[in-house]
């Protein structure tokens, strides 16, 4: 059972539209990270998130520890960001689990 | 830059063979870890290495081995592969400093084929 759940599965987009993914765990973490992977298959990290917030560019990190969920903001998409977008939490037992993954197509 | 390399970026095995995935990172990470990609099930991390010959089990390490003789490199062995082992296998490394907080650094991935 995978106990890290993304939503939604699959995103459409126009160009300069803003996108929110949802990422929601189980139980107590030690951090969550946030993953970009291309069409060619490489995994770039984007975030690593313990508390608060955190902004590169157009992309903003958020995590709510209390109530186990953190969300990617892509302000002004592009084409460029269409990826696969992936969040992954280590949990306190140094166990690393992954969700499923959020396909993001941004149309020009 | 980072950069991690893997081996082969294709491979094709026959059941029962032993195989050898190997990494390499140049950043003197002490971090490493092995993880399988398949469709459907996303990323599981196979195993991981927090130093020199130490590891760690991760979600599925079943049917898997691993070395880390020296720090720059990490191999994942099969020892005797079956099908159900065809995948897309990624390598990743990280500095150190924190094993679940460091930023992680991938390889470019090995699909392998087992016929």
């Amino acid at each position: 059972k995978n106990e890290v759940e993304q939503s939604p599965q699959n995103l459409t987009a126009q160009e300069g539209e803003f996108i929110t993914i949802n990422c929601s765990y189980s139980v107590g973490i030690s951090a969550l990270h946030w993953l970009q992977q291309h069409p060619g298959g490489g995994i770039v990290s984007l975030f690593m998130l313990s508390s608060g917030k955190k902004k590169h560019g157009r992309l903003i990190a958020t995590i709510n520890i209390q109530e186990k969920h953190s969300s990617l903001h892509i302000t002004a998409s592009h084409p460029r960001d269409s990826a696969v977008y992936i969040c992954a939490v280590w949990y306190n037992n140094n166990d690393m689990r992954f969700g499923a993954g959020t396909r993001l197509t941004v149309k020009p | 830059d980072v950069k991690v390399t893997q081996s082969s970026r294709y491979l094709v095995k026959r059941t029962g063979e032993k195989v050898f995935l190997e990494c390499v990172q140049d950043m003197d990470h002490e971090n490493m870890f092995w993880y399988r990609q398949d469709p459907g099930l996303g990323l599981r991390l196979i195993y991981f290495s927090y130093d020199v010959k130490m590891k760690e089990k991760g979600d599925i390490p079943e049917g898997y081995s691993v070395s880390r003789e020296k720090k720059e490199r990490f191999s994942l062995i099969l020892e005797s592969a079956s099908t159900n082992q065809t995948s897309m296998y990624l390598c990743a490394s990280s500095f150190g400093g924190g094993l679940r907080t460091d930023t992680q650094y991938f390889g470019p991935g090995t699909r392998l084929t087992v016929l």
